[in-house]
């Protein structure tokens, strides 16, 4: 079983959707929780950190279960520039040693 | 920009050759993260160093190796390239301040021929 397992998309869907995805992880130990965004041959940015108290940015909202190792990623009103692989990662046994999922992808069509 | 810069961004190896990638980390920052992203799948932990000393290593066998200069920045070096090295190679610098949160640079696209 991967560490950080993610739903395996692609998701298409329209401008003006809301869309959410899902995230597991399997070390019960870990402390921190990440949500990043990676453009097509791009790096992966910081899109938002996630809090145990759920935290919100715009139109993203993340959310965390530790009970359930759950994390999730909603995006109200999409647009054409959310296109993009999102990677769902948490930390592991050393401060950075960041374990990432194979991600998601995004389309957002007109 | 995140300010960590990498080099080449670009480059085509042959199967048994060696090659070195290198990284400067965002000013300030003293731990610098190595991961292999191969296509379709999410970046994978090489290693890290913190103050010059290896500081934690993932799943990679010892042909893969780095080192950390007193400026911060790094080195990967890759001996023996095999196909399956073929991928990105990002590198990530983070400090105390930043807390868990690490930034990449653009990567390095390394082919395997």
């Amino acid at each position: 079983r991967k560490e950080v397992e993610q739903d395996p998309g692609p998701f298409n869907v329209p401008e003006g959707a809301t869309v959410a995805f899902n995230c597991t992880y399997s070390n019960s130990a870990s402390q921190s929780f990440f949500w990043y965004r990676q453009d097509c041959r791009k790096e992966p940015k910081l899109l938002m950190s996630v809090y145990s108290s759920g935290n919100e940015d715009g139109r993203f909202t993340a959310q965390l279960n530790r009970a359930s190792q759950y994390i999730s990623l909603l995006i109200r009103d999409s647009k054409l520039s959310d296109s993009a692989t999102y990677l769902c990662v948490v930390n592991s046994l050393y401060n950075n040693d960041m374990r990432f999922g194979a991600g998601t992808r995004l389309t957002v069509k007109p | 920009e995140t300010g960590v810069t990498q080099s080449p961004t670009h480059l085509i190896k042959t199967r048994g050759q060696q090659v070195t990638l290198r990284c400067s980390s965002q000013s300030g920052h003293n731990t610098v993260s190595w991961y292999q992203q191969a296509l379709g799948q999410g970046p994978q932990f090489i290693f890290q160093y913190y103050r010059e000393e290896e500081n934690g290593r993932g799943n990679f066998p010892p042909r893969f190796s780095g080192l950390q200069f007193p400026n911060y920045s790094s080195e990967l070096n890759v001996n023996a390239l095999e196909l399956d090295d073929s991928a990105l190679y990002l590198c990530a610098s983070s400090s105390q301040v930043t807390g868990n949160t690490i930034y990449f640079g653009e990567g390095s696209w390394l082919t395997v021929v």
